[in-house]
């Protein structure tokens, strides 16, 4: 697609749900990313995925928290037994096969736990 | 390990006006500094993206400078305009194998008619 879509744009859920949240990357770009977005502070880094190479998962805050990327395209976050802290906007982006290349941001999901 | 840091956290000027934008990190070791837009609601916009072994990029009235040895970047945005509203954030792409931003926690700009 012509850039990186993400959905849903919004999420209301109950504390204890699990909730997914997709990403579809820029067609061609091999690198994608999730970052998360608290309010009042800066992005955080979650996941990273380079084609089939193993992901490199160290910023993801606790177990509950897992991603998958398949076929090297879309990816699904998925965050189990939600808690009001993993309330945030999750952005997702990706970016082409130089390791100094930019990155490109979706919308991202907004995340809402009651 | 690397911290960002943006000043001013907000900015208020009337439209016309030449404004800088700082970004301060702490590991000189950056692979390379790219300064997005975010509007309220929405995700970033890429601005800028400046490799290590660059002094500055261009882009309209748009010119950010790093300087690796002090470990500042700046956004020059020049005859502000009230579209310029937005929120800015500078994040320093380090090589930890792949290309890891991380990012500051922006600067809020209101441009005013």
């Amino acid at each position: 697609g012509a850039g990186v879509s993400q959905s849903p744009s919004n999420k209301v859920t109950e504390k204890g749900k699990d909730v997914e949240l997709r990403c579809d990357p820029i067609s061609g770009h091999t690198a994608l990313y999730w970052y998360r977005q608290s309010l009042g502070q800066g992005l955080e880094f979650l996941i990273y995925f380079q084609g089939n190479s193993a992901p490199d998962k160290s910023g993801l805050p606790s177990d509950r928290f897992s991603a998958e990327r398949t076929g090297g395209s879309v990816s699904t976050l998925t965050i189990q037994r939600t808690q009001q802290e993993d309330s945030a906007v999750y952005l997702c982006a990706s970016a082409g096969r130089l390791a100094a290349g930019e990155l490109f941001f979706g919308e991202g999901s907004r995340l809402t736990v009651l | 390990k690397q911290e960002v840091t943006q000043i001013p956290a907000a900015l208020s000027v009337p439209e016309g006006e030449n404004l800088v934008l700082n970004c301060s990190f702490t590991d000189s070791a950056i692979y390379n500094l790219q300064w997005f837009r975010q509007d309220p609601g929405k995700g970033l916009t890429s601005l800028l993206l400046i490799q290590s072994s660059q002094r500055e990029q261009t882009s309209g009235r748009l010119n950010a400078s790093l300087d690796k040895s002090s470990g500042r970047s700046t956004l020059y945005i020049a005859a502000s305009q009230p579209g310029d509203s937005a929120t800015y954030l500078c994040a320093g792409g380090m090589n930890t194998g792949f290309q890891k931003l991380v990012f500051g926690t922006g600067t809020r700009l209101l441009v005013s008619p």
